[in-house]
């Protein structure tokens, strides 16, 4: 059964530097999305990338998040410069373009950043 | 006043019991209705929607939507072992692909043999 993949599982980085978190949807899908969870939180949607640029963001994304696809495979999340507040479960999600149906999104495993 | 208000529990229950599961909201707006499962150390899994008020049922679960209370529900009849885990609501006003899903903090079940 096809999934999405997410690298690291656990990624620990210091105050200020920075990190990749990455991703590799579905192959045939073309929205993809990270969301966050910190511990004891809801998840919470951050952007979503269609067509090779953003579409939809959160006021969380801000200027020192970033996103890319830089193959046909991957999709990368960059935090330029980590505070502790980033601390959290990453997922990446992926779904079909459903014309206008539901369009499941099918989340990874997600990666934890702890920031320290 | 938040936007999607869920229960966090923890709920346990005994082998075959019925579990109700609930948010309410407070967007008019939304019109889609998600509730996602998920296992420990893993993503959410979709389990069921729908659309506006009404109910759906999915084997043993169902899904129900109140909008005028703005209320909705997920009943698991026959409880197993296996359905612990942490249940999700999710919700949207429009569903493109790019809407963004606004999730409940989550309701974590227990289903005790």
């Amino acid at each position: 059964e096809p999934e999405v993949t997410q690298t690291p599982s656990h990624q620990v980085t210091q105050m200020g530097q920075e990190v990749i978190l990455r991703c590799v949807p579905i192959s045939n899908h073309l929205y993809f999305y990270w969301y966050r969870q910190i511990l004891g939180q809801k998840v919470e949607f951050l952007v979503s990338f269609y067509n090779n640029e953003i579409s939809e963001k959160s006021e969380i994304f801000d200027d020192q998040f970033s996103v890319e696809r830089p193959d046909g495979s991957n999709f990368t999340l960059k935090i330029r410069s980590t505070k502790l507040e980033d601390s959290a479960m990453y997922f990446c999600a992926s779904s079909e373009d459903g014309g206008g149906g539901l369009t499941e999104a099918f989340f990874g495993q997600g990666t934890r950043l702890t920031v320290v | 006043q938040k936007e999607v208000e869920q229960d966090p529990g923890p709920l346990s229950v005994p082998e075959g019991a019925i579990v109700s599961l609930n948010c309410t909201y407070s967007n008019s707006a939304f019109q889609y209705f998600m509730w996602y499962r998920q296992y420990s150390r893993k993503g959410p899994e979709l389990l069921m929607y729908t659309y506006s008020s009404g109910n759906k049922e999915d084997g043993r679960f169902t899904a129900q939507v109140d909008k005028s209370s703005k209320y909705i529900s997920l009943f698991i009849r026959d409880s197993q072992p296996s359905d612990s885990a942490t249940y999700l609501c999710a919700m949207s006003a429009l569903l493109v692909g790019n809407t963004p899903l606004v999730f409940g903090k989550g309701t974590r079940l227990s289903v005790i043999a």
